[in-house]
């Protein structure tokens, strides 16, 4: 089956500064990625759809200046968590789809700690 | 909000099926019905999907209700591997649609 790659797992950041994880599909063209965040026992909520080329679409509540959304290519998307707090501290999963399929392809996630 | 409900948890004993449903009342014709699990700390995994036919691989059996108002999730033979949350979710066809994942169930397979 597809692939998805999350990197990087995960990481422990100060207060204040910004942390890039990365999306990659690795066998197929991801024409659309979606960024989930989830809190501890709660389940996968969308913060973002991005469509390679163009702008991201954020959810209600997200604010799009902090969670900076790229997807320059058919194969790769970034979510920067800027000036990170200890509440942006989560667990960010990325997910793709190709084509006309609607199937989404999920990554292993990253477990994002600020301190 | 989600489009489908189901019970928050469930047990099950290990070598036995585990039952697990789903109601998606409002789904429309176009609309699939797709599982996923997430074990703690990871990304959700795909298991199986369908339109309106009963489907089965070698994860699971899905079976759908004629009037697609519902479907359950049958593992046939449940292990303790297969302790996760389970999400079954409603997409619709064509690509770049976005999932919107409910409370899902919480399967718990003990010796």
């Amino acid at each position: 089956g597809a692939v998805v790659s999350q990197h990087p797992s995960w990481v422990i950041c100060k207060s204040g500064t910004s942390v890039k994880i990365e999306c990659r599909s690795l066998d197929f063209q991801a024409t659309t990625m979606f960024w989930y965040r989830q809190f501890p026992k709660q389940s996968l909520m969308l913060m973002a759809t991005s469509n390679e080329g163009s702008k991201a679409t954020y959810e209600q509540g997200v604010e799009k200046d902090k969670f900076l959304i790229n997807h320059a290519s058919l194969t790769l998307s970034t979510l920067t968590v800027t000036s990170a707090h200890p509440e942006d501290s989560s667990f960010y999963i990325c997910s793709a789809s190709e084509g006309n399929n609607p199937e989404a392809f999920f990554g292993q996630g990253t477990r994002l700690t600020v301190v | 909000d989600a489009k489908t409900t189901q019970p928050p948890s469930m047990d099950c004993a290990e070598g036995r099926a585990a039952n697990l449903p789903c109601n998606h009342s409002t789904i429309s014709g176009n609309e699939y019905v797709y599982w996923y699990r997430q074990i703690h700390s990871q990304g959700p995994q795909y298991i199986i999907h369908g339109l309106k036919n009963n489907e089965t691989n070698e994860m699971a059996s899905l079976i759908i209700t004629e009037d697609r108002k519902s479907s359950t999730l049958i593992l046939p033979h449940a292990t303790l591997r297969d302790t996760a949350v389970y999400y079954c979710i409603v997409i619709l066809t064509g690509g770049g649609n976005k999932l919107t994942f409910g409370t899902g169930t919480q399967l718990k397979v003990e010796l």
